[in-house]
């Protein structure tokens, strides 16, 4: 499984643009890229997933360049109740085990 | 909308009794999975179950613990034996297939005393 690197942590303030980035540099053909958010005490939440080129949902949108070892989270105008740990997730989903990382601390200031 | 539910929500117990954390997935998934999480560390898969069958287990999955789907709608989680460290949040998740968004329960706070 590709080994993912992310910040431990970043802030912001509320009504700004986020954008965690994530490496993956050994990412392989039939890997997947997903993100998964986490708030205190609660089970991890699905955010996006990605394969190439840019996703986008109601919640967030996934860049991935064309080489695909890295890529970046984009949470639009950041409010508090995003305040959470985000987790860069990489894998084929064959079998669905998630392996987690320490993900990203995203503390949003008002 | 359908979610993920689990209990108790938090479950106190002794070294070396045996515990059962249930869990109620999703009603169309097929998919089940446990997690745990160590309070202040990162969430680790243990287990996941398909077709009344263990799927893939990790190394923290030993033969202390068990999985069962007693039911249609069950899935649960057996420690036979606690030790201090089986301590933390259990999660269990669901996923329509294997490839899928897991969707997962709130969580069951286990301390083992």
């Amino acid at each position: 499984l590709a080994k993912t690197t992310q910040p431990i942590s970043m802030d912001s303030y509320e009504g700004q643009e986020v954008n965690i980035t994530c490496s993956h540099n050994n990412i392989a053909t039939n890997d997947y890229i997903t993100w998964y958010q986490q708030f205190p005490s609660q089970g991890p939440r699905f955010i996006i997933q990605g394969y190439k080129t840019k996703v986008t949902n109601e919640v967030a949108s996934l860049f991935i360049p064309a080489d695909r070892k890295s890529s970046t989270l984009s949470l639009p105008r950041v409010s508090l109740s995003d305040t959470a740990v985000y987790y860069c997730l990489v894998g084929d989903n064959q079998g669905g085990k998630l392996i987690f990382g320490q993900g990203t601390e995203l503390s949003v200031k008002p | 909308e359908p979610e993920v539910t689990q209990t108790p929500s938090h479950q106190v117990t002794q070294m070396g009794q045996e515990v059962i954390l249930r869990c109620v997935p999703i009603s169309n998934h097929l998919y089940f999975y446990w997690y745990r999480q160590i309070l202040g560390q990162k969430v680790e898969f243990l287990v996941s179950f398909y077709n009344n069958e263990i799927s893939e287990k990790s190394e923290i999955f030993d033969d202390q613990f068990s999985v069962e789907r007693p039911d249609g709608s069950n899935f649960t989680l057996k420690i036979r034996s606690t030790k201090l460290e089986d301590s933390a949040m259990y999660f269990c998740a669901s996923s329509v297939g294997g490839v899928n968004e897991q969707f997962f329960g709130p969580g069951t706070r286990l301390t083992v005393l």
